[in-house]
């Protein structure tokens, strides 16, 4: 069984459209997080989420925004795609307690293409 | 601040060499340490940790040993394989930033036959 898994896989589309990736994870953890993980393999935080806090790194244009419908999901809403979108997305997950409350379970990635 | 600061690659080895990626890091604290994975076209996978000073994680052959002294926590492996081609991304979770994680800007190891 998958524990963090993400769909689409693959994403292409064109300039200006909206789209939407999304997550779940099964581990019942109480955190997520999603990561843009550019050309060159840079890692940069977008967000973080628990069911009381957002933290939103600032740096992150508006158009991004995370959508949290229940506790084992966090979508990746993105308005007016650019260009520079252009990267694969990572979502991830933790439980802030416990024996592994410092380590991080990454999804597989979303290839987004921006034509 | 917080910060993980990793040798820049790519590196490439042959079969049975010895492998050493150095990693150092900035923190307020006493951070954990980790060494995530990521094969081609998937995601990350966590390789090895180590929560506080002097402890040695292993995995898969790979080990890191968690030193305050020289604030570092080097990767290595004494025979790599082709299948250890990936890249790699040496992090730490920071107690002061309610253990955000900070990550290295990643290494890419290739193995040739």
């Amino acid at each position: 069984d998958t524990a963090v898994s993400q769909t689409p896989k693959y994403l292409v589309t064109q300039m200006g459209n909206d789209k939407s990736i999304k997550c779940e994870q099964n581990l019942g953890h109480d955190t997520m997080y999603w990561y843009k993980q550019d050309s060159k393999k840079f890692l940069k935080i977008m967000f973080s989420y628990n069911n009381k806090e957002l933290i939103i790194n600032e740096t992150v244009p508006n158009r991004f925004s995370p959508k949290s419908p229940d506790k084992a999901h966090l979508n990746l809403h993105i308005n007016s795609l650019e260009l520079g979108d252009s990267a694969v997305y990572f979502c991830a997950s933790r439980q802030t307690a416990g024996p592994s409350y410092n380590e991080q379970f990454f999804g597989p990635g979303t290839r987004l293409t921006v034509l | 601040g917080n910060s993980v600061t990793q040798m820049e690659g790519p590196v490439t080895l042959s079969e049975e060499a010895f492998l050493t990626i150095n990693c150092t890091y900035t923190a307020t604290g006493y951070p954990s340490l980790f060494w995530y994975v990521q094969y081609p076209g998937e995601g990350l996978q966590l390789l090895l940790k180590a929560t506080k000073a002097d402890d040695k994680g292993s995995n898969k052959g790979f080990e890191a040993t968690y030193r305050k002294e020289t604030t570092s926590f080097h990767l290595e492996k004494g025979s790599v394989q082709v299948s250890d081609s990936a890249v790699y991304f040496c992090a730490l979770s920071a107690p002061n930033t309610g253990n955000q994680f900070y990550f290295g800007t990643g290494t890419s190891l290739t193995v040739i036959p």
